[in-house]
């Protein structure tokens, strides 16, 4: 158990729609990343937030977004949702001071139907 | 840009058999750190290793080993007498160097290789 949690572990939804995935990170990290993993595509980065604000943005449509809240947990939502968004949604948190270890979450399947 | 190229898009073993999974990285940072991630079939990524761009020390951590080598850009990793248990999907990941003390830290990975071990 790396101690990140990520809701839902499953989410089947039809295309069109919005979707929130939420991830809390071990206790203590500052540092939240999103991941996406799909067939094509392989694990991407998505974006990275920093203690409630956005840090570093990867290949991530406009149609997704991200935040941090003050209890550092983050949300994930993905909105106008297409068949090829379905995939496995990561997220990771990583340790202050410089440690550069990202320790994952069991991750969210997302199906869109 | 960077980039992670593991070669070998599956390997498949005998129980007992030694096998090295192979990782190549492309990178124009001259500090990086390198990752093997597992992922079994349950689907959750496990931290398996950490190697910074200065330590080219190879390690071993019981049946798993790690070879960096910088002159040739590569991480490659080694299981010693496989078991079924280590069938899963490894990946090997590059973060970019630090800037101005702060590493934004994403990983770049590359596509993976499935390993499946037979009893």
């Amino acid at each position: 158990d790396s101690g990140v949690t990520q809701t839902p572990k499953h989410l089947i939804t039809a295309t069109g729609q919005r979707v929130t995935l939420r991830c809390s990170p071990r206790s203590g990290d500052l540092s939240v990343y999103w991941y996406q993993q799909s067939l094509d595509q392989g694990l991407q980065f998505l974006i990275q937030y920093y203690n409630g604000e956005e840090r570093a943005k990867g290949n991530i449509l406009e149609r997704f977004s991200a935040q941090q809240f003050p209890d550092l947990h983050s949300e994930l939502n993905l909105s106008s949702l297409e068949l090829g968004d379905s995939a496995l949604y990561f997220c990771a948190s990583r340790p202050a001071g410089g440690v550069d270890t990202q320790y994952f979450g069991p991750g969210t399947r997302l199906t869109v139907l | 840009a960077q980039k992670v190229t593991q070669a070998q898009t599956e390997i498949s073993v005998v129980e007992k058999e030694d096998v090295t999974l192979d990782c190549v990285y492309e990178t124009r940072d001259t500090t990086y750190y390198l990752f093997w991630y597992k992922q079994p079939p349950s689907g959750e990524l496990v931290f398996l290793i950490r190697r910074n761009s200065f330590d080219e020390q190879n390690e071993i951590s019981g049946r798993y080993s790690w070879n960096f080598q910088k002159s040739t850009s590569s991480f490659n990793f080694t299981i010693t007498a496989s078991q079924v248990v280590d069938s899963a999907v490894y990946f090997c990941a590059l973060s970019e160097a630090q800037a101005g003390g702060t590493s934004y830290g994403k990983l770049t990975f590359g596509q993976g290789t499935i390993l499946t071990v037979h009893p």
